[in-house]
């Protein structure tokens, strides 16, 4: 089946690694997604990886992947106020048309 | 560059009226577009996806339907809403590769109440 499970709810303090965690069921999924979500506003694809890869860093973001487990995790070093939000992870199955199965969303909120 | 609108941007409509959502795309040609729902507190459910003019893909049966007159062009639309169909509803389009795809690039939404 196609299920993709998070947590919903991350509150951490501004300037610590935020790491939001993300597991799936369709072992055969090529690509997942990372999207965040502002208040109000659609979605902003955040950074993907591809199946074939355990790590992928980009700037203060780093996406972890383990297949074996199907377990995605974003982690977000000197978390800014700014990150504030909701992060969805997201896979596209097989198949073709980049249909995309969404978790429930993460909402990672920052104090001071 | 591409672009994708989404109107309106919120919309309060009674129980049993018509409904019609539009999503245009410019800048690129034969995308595909899909309309994704979010219910409040939910992830993103995918409702509809099309891969050409006139071709609509349903993911889940339900009240709504699609249509997509021209290439960057798609509508949701409703005869008679229910309260259920209450959600913030997103637009999004990717470029087609070797038919996987890409990311998907969404609109900013529009917020429906039933009341």
């Amino acid at each position: 089946g196609e299920d993709v499970e998070q947590s919903l709810f991350l509150s951490v303090r501004e300037g610590d690694s935020s790491v939001i965690n993300c597991t799936y069921t369709d072992s055969s999924s090529t690509y997942l997604y990372w999207y965040k979500q502002e208040p109000g506003a659609g979605l902003q694809l955040l950074t993907y990886i591809f199946s074939n890869m355990d790590m992928k860093q980009d700037q203060r973001l780093t996406v972890l992947l383990n297949k074996k487990d199907k377990h995605l995790s974003l982690r977000i070093a000197d978390t800014q106020t700014g990150d504030s939000a909701i992060y969805f992870c997201a896979e596209s199955p097989p198949g073709g048309y980049n249909k995309l199965i969404f978790g429930a969303g993460t909402r990672l909120a920052v104090h001071p | 560059s591409q672009t994708i609108h989404q109107w309106p941007a919120t919309l309060v409509q009674p129980v049993g009226s018509p409904l019609s959502l539009e999503c245009t795309v410019e800048g690129t040609s034969n995308p595909n577009l899909y309309w994704y729902r979010q219910a409040a507190g939910r992830g993103l459910q995918l409702l509809f996806y099309s891969v050409g003019i006139g071709q609509i893909s349903s993911e889940v049966p339900q009240n709504l339907s699609a249509s997509r007159p021209q290439d960057r062009q798609f509508i949701l639309s409703s005869k008679k809403l229910l309260l259920s169909d209450s959600g913030f509803y997103l637009c999004a389009w990717s470029f087609i590769v070797n038919r996987k795809g890409t990311e998907a690039f969404f609109g900013q939404g529009t917020r429906l109440t039933v009341v």
